[in-house]
This record gives C-alpha cells, sequence and structure tokens, in this order.
C-alpha cells in the first residue's frame, strides 16, 4: 500500500517562530509537492521538487523554504511564522510527469495554527 | 488568468444519482483529475480524462469536453460515505495541476 506520512497531524506555533513540516514517502517518487488549503480556496502550490537537491517555486513561495536532501524526504520551512500560515498543509508525491501525467498522492495533512 | 468554477455545495438523497461539473480556463491542458476528500482527510484519486468522452468506474463516472473545458463526476446509487468534498484539478502547459475550490456534497437520508 502506497504511504505518505507527515510529521504531525496537529502543529500550534507562536508568531515569529522557525517551523519545521516534514513528510516521507515510500514509492520511491521523483516528485514530491507542498500545498495548503485553506476554506473556500483549491490547493496552492507552496514548492515542488522533481528530484534529490531540487525544488521549484510554486504559486505561493513567500514565507517558506524547502528541503529535499534524500529522495524519499521533503521538508517545508517556516522561516518565521505568521498567523496568516495559519492553514492546513498538504505534502504529495507522484511518478515524473512528461508527455502524461500521473496521480498525486496525498499525506494526511498538518493543520498548522500561528498564534 | 487560470480559472476552475465548480458548485461550492451540493445536496442528494442516498440511492440517487448526482452530477458535480467543472468548468476550466487555463494556460495549455494536459488532463483533468478528479479527487475525493472527506473532511479531515487526504485527498484520494478518483479519475483522470485527457481524452473527450465518458470514463466509468464502477458507481462513478467522469465525462470531458476539451472543447467547451467542461468536465463532470457522476456518482450513481449515492451512499452515506459519499458525503466528502469533490475536487477538480486541471494540468497545464507546465504539468503542473490547477485546482478548483472543491464541491462539498451531502448525501441526506
Amino acid at each position: 500500500d502506497v504511504k505518505v506520512t507527515q510529521s504531525s497531524r496537529y502543529l500550534v506555533k507562536r508568531t515569529g517562530e522557525k517551523v519545521f513540516l516534514e513528510c516521507v514517502q515510500d514509492m520511491d517518487h521523483e516528485n514530491m509537492f507542498w500545498y495548503r488549503q485553506d476554506p473556500g480556496l483549491g490547493l496552492r502550490l507552496i514548492y515542488f521538487s522533481y528530484d534529490v537537491k531540487m525544488k521549484e517555486k510554486g504559486d505561493i513561495p513567500e514565507g517558506y523554504s524547502v528541503s529535499r536532501e534524500k529522495k524519499e524526504r521533503f521538508s517545508l520551512i517556516l522561516e518565521s511564522a505568521s498567523t496568516n500560515q495559519t492553514s492546513m498543509y498538504l505534502c504529495a508525491s507522484s511518478l515524473p510527469g512528461g508527455e502524461t501525467y500521473h496521480e498525486q498522492y496525498f499525506g494526511p495533512g498538518t493543520r498548522l495554527t500561528v498564534t | 488568468g487560470q480559472n476552475i468554477d465548480q458548485p461550492t455545495e451540493m445536496t442528494a438523497t442516498e440511492g440517487a444519482i448526482v452530477q458535480i461539473n467543472c468548468t476550466y480556463q487555463t494556460s495549455g491542458f494536459n488532463g483533468l483529475f478528479w479527487y475525493q476528500q472527506h473532511a479531515g482527510e487526504a485527498p484520494t484519486f478518483l479519475s483522470y480524462n485527457v481524452l473527450d468522452g465518458l470514463e466509468e468506474k464502477g458507481r462513478f463516472s467522469s465525462f470531458l469536453s476539451r472543447s467547451k473545458g467542461y468536465s463532470y463526476l457522476l456518482l450513481k446509487e449515492l451512499q452515506m460515505k459519499d458525503s466528502a468534498s469533490y475536487l477538480c484539478a486541471v494540468g497545464d502547459s507546465n504539468y503542473q495541476l490547477i485546482w478548483g475550490a472543491g464541491t462539498k456534497l451531502i448525501i441526506k437520508p
């Protein structure tokens, strides 16, 4: 059974703290993604990675950074958490694209609250 | 700009049929996905359409018309466990997924 895991289901942090969200997949997928999901909005892509040590900005990268030191692990970092980063964070992975798409497999999500 | 529209919420009765529509305007098209997301859980893949027509998978079917920028997800013989949000996503010219806000489907007995 394919699996994407995230380090925490719920997280509460204070404004200004540095926050690390970890994601691990066991499917040997090249592609990994970080999204945030807010009510009334679609999933918004923060960063993605097509390979180890490779990263690309998504639609809303401001205030975030990422790290991919190993193929199975993709970390999202909030350098200085702010209240507008309170959200559900979803990690996903997929096989590499090309001429066709492959479905993305999602982790269970981390609900982050910044106070 | 890029835009995907789907109804915010729909209500249907157990045992009935419901159709959830999705219209899109994107820079390029590399297929359309439907995902199901139960409250508090991760989205899970339902279907992928890249050619026009209807794809059937058990109680769920998905239709695509590329010329009209339109897709629908058809759910038959509704069950209470089908209560969830249904997300439409389109692959754009950069092979990135553009997501709709999702349709919350409420099933009543």
